[in-house]
């Protein structure tokens, strides 16, 4: 069992450049979530998934895109990328309504120049 | 959910008991209390979390008060690694609220 992955774990853009970061996870979870952390601050939810073909806003989703074809992946792209999306992505899941145990990933460090 | 609040920093000699508080005087009667630790760098990971009863696993031991107004999170034995920003959340399980509200939790330093 890996968990959660995510991938790039470093990534540098220039602004207006478009990105998609991608993550899995192989624990057949049906929830799926995708955080920043901006230094200092707590995480903040961009976009969820309850299952495949669900997607939902959270609380900062302007910039991002989300898709969910598959119960495994969750990509997160960026459309065009401001400073202001410099930042670590945290992914999560959590298998169903029952438990709120939730799975983080990695983490990826986003510079946008 | 409720708000919670916490000491933003503690320290803890290694080997010794960590107790971690966590005041949530606005919880209601069907939110739960969970506890998260992020090490630097690193993803959250899940602690514990409980209703009313006292709980304890591997990790840690979770006490709450009889009021639910307070918890404790205690890490019987801390070691270097417990170093980390400790995260007390209040929320409802399940359903729709599905979102989880990270404050700016207690960073935890274990001296040697």
């Amino acid at each position: 069992n890996a968990g959660v992955t995510q991938t790039p774990k470093f990534q540098v853009l220039k602004t207006g450049q478009s990105m998609t970061l991608q993550c899995a996870q192989d624990m057949n979870h049906e929830y799926m979530s995708w955080y920043r952390q901006d230094p200092g601050m707590g995480l903040r939810l961009i976009h969820y998934s309850v299952g495949a073909g669900i997607t939902d806003q959270g609380e900062v989703p302007n910039g991002y895109n989300v898709s969910r074809s598959t119960t495994e992946d969750f990509p997160l792209r960026l459309l065009s990328a401001a400073p202001s999306q410099t930042s670590v992505y945290f992914c999560a899941s959590r298998l169903a309504v029952i438990t709120d145990t939730q799975y983080f990933g990695p983490g990826t460090r986003l510079t946008v120049l | 959910d409720a708000k919670t609040t916490q000491p933003p920093s503690m320290d803890c000699a290694e080997g010794r008991a960590a107790n971690l508080p966590c005041n949530h005087s606005t919880i209601s009667g069907n939110e739960y209390v969970y506890w998260y630790r992020q090490i630097h760098s690193q993803g959250p990971q899940y602690i514990i979390h409980g209703l009313k009863n006292n709980e304890t696993n591997e990790m840690a031991s979770l006490i709450i008060t009889e009021d639910r107004k307070s918890s404790t999170l205690i890490l019987p034995h801390a070691t270097l690694r417990d170093t980390a920003v400790y995260y007390c959340i209040v929320m409802n399980s399940g359903g729709s609220n599905y979102k989880l509200t990270f404050g700016k939790g207690t960073l935890l330093t274990v001296n040697p």
